[in-house]
């Protein structure tokens, strides 16, 4: 089985400062690994996701996430923030054998103008 | 466009009724999936389906079930409401075993009095 842990609820950051939000993984077995961003009132998109190769990965408004596999961690990174990023972001991890997916709790990053 | 709908959007019902929310998706994805989303709690996977006919509890699936008589829909129902399924309710899909990512819908809200 598979499980995502998410280390902070909640990050408050100012505007044009960097960020990181952290994410851990646990599996026995190899995995996909996902970001997904939750707008307000909004369904869930994917911003990216790592399958395999460079461990450095980039995905859309500049985010991007680096895949440890000796740490198990995939966080995320964005070197400058903007108001509009304010949202809920989820970690989310599925096996190479099974479809479904399992996300963190979530951490919400809410920027300070 | 292609997409994946959830009816209704906001439902509220008394304790103890049976309710089912409808998603209803046109990629003619063969996996689909249903989560829960509570504060603190992330997103929880309910059921979850890999095609006609196929249905599979997730890790809160009591009080919850699924059927599968067609591609395009997966209804979740509930079959007693109780207060504790108050709720943001998610259903999302994906092609299938060798793809990745899932495709979310906008979300049911329900409020169960």
């Amino acid at each position: 089985a598979q499980s995502v842990t998410q280390l902070d609820s909640q990050v408050p950051v100012f505007e044009e400062a960097p960020v990181e939000l952290r994410c851990n993984y646990s599996s026995s077995v190899s995995v996909y690994l996902f970001w997904y961003v939750q707008y307000p009132n909004q369904g869930l998109q994917l911003l990216l996701k790592y399958l395999s190769g460079s461990t450095l990965v980039k995905g859309i408004n500049g985010f991007e996430a680096e895949f440890n596999k000796s740490q198990t961690s995939f966080h995320l990174r964005k070197p400058s923030v903007h108001i509009s990023d304010t949202a809920e972001y989820f970690c989310a991890v599925r096996s190479l054998i099974a479809s479904k997916i399992i996300f963190g709790s979530g951490t919400r990053l809410s920027i300070r103008p | 466009d292609a997409e994946i709908t959830q009816s209704p959007r906001h439902k509220i019902t008394e304790t103890g009724r049976q309710v089912t929310l409808a998603c209803h998706q046109t990629w003619n994805h063969n996996n689909m999936f249903w989560y829960r989303q509570d504060l603190g709690h992330g997103l929880r996977l309910i059921h979850y389906s890999y095609g006609v006919q196929d249905t599979n509890k997730g890790e809160v699936s009591d009080g919850y079930s699924v059927s599968r008589s067609n591609t395009e829909d997966l209804p979740l129902t509930l079959e007693s409401a109780a207060s504790s399924q108050t709720s943001v309710y998610f259903c999302a899909s994906s092609p299938g075993p060798r793809d990745t990512e899932a495709f979310f819908g906008q979300g049911t809200r329900l409020t169960v009095v």
